[in-house]
């Protein structure tokens, strides 16, 4: 069965600084693989993608993620967060158009 | 806005009474899916439409929780003689050719 794992539950980091939020998963075949992100009491929002191609993918403000197949892994990046991106993340695999998993999720807190 | 609007946004209901949320897809989109989402934990697939047809079901989908999707449009999605333990963030989200999701803002639901 397909998994994923946020080993982070929060992480702080100062306003300015640079952010990298860990995802691995556990999928037989070539997953596809989402970050997303949720404000407090709101829905989902899809930060970026991973389908084929490219390992690594730009998404919206100014997120980028990586693929490695090796280390079956897709870790979010952001060279310097704002303190609006304060906000839990979630990691998800899916399977073509399917049911998507989801990890734990990792809760943003931005120092100002 | 990601186009995909639930109703209620927030239900408070006594235990033992029957609630139903509705969800309205994006319209060109023949996939819908329900997720639940618990405190701290990420979105928990409950149930899919493909068109009309419900084609999955989780094991999380007890008897007391119904889903429709009559005409392939909007659906809806009914609890039965509620929990307490039935209290959670209901997601619905929608999903055309591309793999990619998207998600209402959910019905948070509190069972007193």
């Amino acid at each position: 069965a397909q998994s994923v794992t946020q080993p982070d539950i929060h992480i702080t980091v100062s306003e300015g600084a640079s952010l990298e939020l860990r995802c691995n998963y556990s999928y037989g075949a070539t997953p596809y693989l989402f970050w997303y992100v949720q404000s407090p009491g709101q829905g989902l929002q899809l930060l970026l993608k991973y389908f084929s191609g490219d390992t690594l993918v730009q998404g919206i403000k100014g997120f980028e993620a990586e693929f490695k197949r090796s280390q079956s892994s897709f870790n979010l990046r952001k060279p310097s967060v704002h303190w609006s991106d304060a906000a839990e993340y979630f990691c998800a695999v899916g399977e073509g158009a399917q049911k998507l998993v989801f990890g734990q999720g990792t809760r943003l807190t931005i120092n100002p | 806005d990601t186009g995909v609007s639930q109703d209620p946004r927030h239900k408070i209901t006594k235990r033992g009474q029957n609630v139903t949320f509705r969800c309205d897809p994006i319209s060109e989109h023949n996939r819908l899916y329900w997720y639940r989402q618990t405190l701290g934990q990420g979105p928990e697939f409950l149930t899919y439409f493909q068109n009309e047809a419900q084609l999955e079901k989780s094991r999380l989908l007890s008897d007391r929780f119904s889903a429709e999707r009559p005409k392939g449009s909007f659906s809806t999605l009914e609890i039965q003689r509620t929990e307490q333990g039935d209290s959670a963030m209901y997601l619905c989200a929608s999903q055309g050719r591309e793999a990619e999701a998207f998600f209402g803002q959910g019905t948070r639901l509190t069972v007193v």
